[in-house]
């Protein structure tokens, strides 16, 4: 089984309605972040959260939140989904501190079309 | 703002014709400069980390190296299983340890 397991792995929906998307991992770690990635664009951090109860913003989180049920979940929301919001969306975790803080394990993403 | 500019866009090569990848960064303070591999429809893998000019990591037939900035993918003899978009990212030294992407080099290496 996958280290960072993402849930759906595609989805297609309507402009308007509410998607989440969940990530739980296996790996231990206490950081967990979601990205989003677009053709010519790169990945862009979205929220990230170094523990249960620490939430931050990222580059770009208008349009989302998230929740940190439990240090192996964390869920991205779309409360109301819009066509410029279809991309491919990772979730990833690191390790907390030394030379591990920079290493990303990433999950195999989740392709999101907003029609 | 911490800025990465990855060249070429795209790179074919022929298999075992050697080459590099570049990464220019802006950052105000580096922490670390990472490298990752993507294959298509799959997560980024991490293939090495970099701190501080001068510094060299190999792996098989890559070889990444860092100046104050740029930071060098050699790529040594590829193989078709070489094809991937590998990614360069920079991490800055203002505590919240979050990395910053650029968009990529697409290779493509023939057989």
């Amino acid at each position: 089984d996958a280290d960072v397991t993402q849930t759906p792995r595609n989805r297609i929906t309507k402009t308007g309605k509410r998607i989440m998307l969940e990530c739980s991992q296996t790996k231990g770690h206490d950081r967990m972040y979601w990205y989003r990635q677009d053709p010519g664009l790169g990945l862009r951090l979205i929220y990230y959260s170094f523990d249960v109860k620490d939430i931050n913003k990222g580059e770009i989180s208008d349009g989302y939140s998230v929740s940190r049920q439990a240090q192996a979940k964390f869920s991205l929301s779309l409360e109301s989904a819009i066509p410029n919001q279809t991309a491919l969306y990772f979730c990833a975790t690191s390790d907390l501190t030394g030379e591990g803080a920079g290493e990303l394990f990433f999950g195999e993403g989740s392709r999101l079309t907003v029609l | 703002e911490d800025q990465v500019t990855q060249s070429p866009e795209a790179l074919r090569l022929q298999e075992g014709e050697s080459s590099s990848l570049n990464c220019s960064y802006t950052v105000s303070g580096l922490r670390g400069l990472f490298w990752y591999r993507q294959d298509p429809g799959k997560g980024p893998e991490f293939l090495f980390t970099l701190y501080s000019a001068g510094e060299e990591k190999e792996k098989e037939r890559l070889k990444a190296t860092l100046t104050k900035k740029e930071s060098f993918l050699h790529i040594t003899a590829p193989k078709p299983e070489d094809s991937a978009t590998y990614l360069c990212a920079v991490q800055d030294r203002t505590g919240a340890n979050n990395l910053f992407f650029g968009t990529g080099t697409r290779l493509t290496v023939i057989p």
